[in-house]
């Protein structure tokens, strides 16, 4: 059981390069988040989903976008990254029922130089 | 909108010597409050989850959380540290939202 697979693990990216994260699940679990983790902040949320072709802001959005055309995929992408965008992502999912845990994916490591 | 403080960014104890991270809530409805831990370099994991049905819960290893309406805390504890007990821990909370927002965390170190 692979719960939720994020890819790529690590990454590095110029300035201004655009790139694609793409977490998936497989537990047909109805919300899935998307995490940035920096020291000393903890886990932010960057964007969420609660359902196939949804999407909304969670409490830093700018500069991500994110698209969930399948119910097992959520993608976040960089248009033009920026060094202040080098950070851990992390993605989650959980069924559709506020009293239920978030399962989370292993990270990937991004840095932008 | 809901939010979580965790006090303390750092907590040092001696094995055996009793853990205590401490987790303050907001929330406009009963929260849903939730702590994971996160070990290097690795995903975060969930300890344990308060859902309403009991206000002290336990948790995996030996972990514990009582909550606490008045206080609008909802501490973690563990009567006797272990060096495998050395992570990053996280308070969530989610209340009237869908969304599931952490606090800072705090990363407990134990010594020998």
């Amino acid at each position: 059981n692979a719960g939720v697979t994020q890819t790529p693990k690590f990454r590095v990216l110029k300035t201004g390069q655009s790139m694609t994260l793409l977490c998936a699940q497989d537990m047909n679990h109805e919300y899935m988040y998307w995490y940035r983790q920096d020291p000393g902040m903890g886990l932010r949320l960057i964007h969420y989903s609660v359902g196939e072709g949804t999407t909304a802001k969670g409490e830093v959005p700018d500069g991500y976008n994110v698209s969930r055309l399948k119910k097992q995929n959520f993608l976040l992408g960089l248009e033009s990254a920026a060094p202040s965008q080098t950070s851990v992502y992390f993605c989650a999912s959980s069924p559709y029922v506020v009293n239920t845990e978030a399962f989370f994916g292993q990270g990937t490591r991004l840095t932008v130089v | 909108a809901q939010s979580v403080t965790q006090l303390g960014s750092h907590v040092s104890v001696s094995e055996g010597a009793l853990v205590l991270l401490r987790c303050n809530y907001s929330s406009s409805v009963p929260p849903y409050l939730f702590w994971y831990v996160q070990y290097p370099n690795q995903g975060l994991q969930l300890l344990l989850k308060y859902t309403s049905a009991a206000t002290l819960v336990k948790g995996i290893n030996g972990f514990e959380a009582e909550f606490k309406k008045s206080e609008t805390s909802f501490h973690l504890t563990k009567p006797s540290a272990h060096m495998s007990d050395a992570a990053e821990y996280f308070c969530a909370v989610r209340g009237n939202t869908d969304k599931l927002i952490f606090g800072t965390g705090t990363r407990l170190q134990v010594f020998p």
